[in-house]
């Protein structure tokens, strides 16, 4: 069974500080994706990576994927508060997708 | 283009009632999925149907709840005799071509159970 970890579970940053969250899953997936949810809303997608050592970046945030480490990290570079939100990776078949726990983060001044 | 539609979007229901969830996909995509997320959970996959077919319903729990896509009309998501732990938010998600394709997520609807 396909299991998906995030961590940290809570992250708390000053602005302007860098930090990565990290997406680890159990067996060999094709795809990886990052969504942000705000409190209240639906989810949002980051980004969609599709290949080993494919790298995204979209303003402050860069993820990246190693297939061989089932592994992704999603990094925030000089943090600023309307990044204040919940990230979530998923892995799987785009008709089954397995989330994370999610990784709330909070960035204050 | 109007994105994924949910109706409604706060349902209060008390134990033992029925739930309605709507959920009408983007202008074009045939297949719809359903998730679930408890408070301070992740989305878990419930259900993937296509128009007029359940593709894939093994998250589904076994009794009470039940997904339709019908040939003309939104997606349904049913939940009879509701109990409080069906408190959660429903999301739908949408794409055109299923297997290969982004899903896109509509607002959800969250349910409290009384």
């Amino acid at each position: 069974e396909l299991k998906v970890e995030q961590n940290p579970l809570f992250l708390s940053m000053q602005e302007g500080k860098n930090y990565t969250i990290y997406c680890n899953y159990s067996t060999t997936s094709d795809r990886l994706y990052w969504y942000r949810q705000d409190p209240g809303k639906s989810l949002e997608s980051l980004f969609v990576l599709l290949s080993n050592g494919a790298v995204k970046q979209e303003g402050r945030l860069m993820a990246s994927l190693d297939t061989k480490a089932r592994l992704s990290t999603l990094h925030i570079t000089a943090a600023v508060h309307d990044l204040s939100a919940t990230y979530f990776c998923a892995v799987g078949r785009p008709d089954k997708l397995i989330f994370g726990t999610g990784t709330r983060l909070q960035v204050f001044p | 283009n109007a994105g994924v539609m949910q109706n409604p979007r706060h349902l209060v229901r008390r134990r033992g009632q029925e739930a309605r969830l709507r959920c009408s996909p983007m202008k074009g995509h045939s297949h719809v999925y359903w998730y679930r997320q408890l408070p301070e959970e992740g989305l878990k996959f419930m259900v993937y149907l296509q128009k007029e077919n359940i593709i894939d319903e093994s998250g589904m729990p076994k009794e009470r709840f039940s997904a339709e896509f019908p040939k003309e009309g939104p997606s349904i998501l049913r939940i009879q005799q509701v109990v409080r732990g069906d408190s959660a938010a429903y999301f739908c998600a949408s794409s055109q071509n299923g297997r290969d394709d982004e899903q896109f997520f509509g607002p959800g609807t969250r349910l409290t159970v009384l």
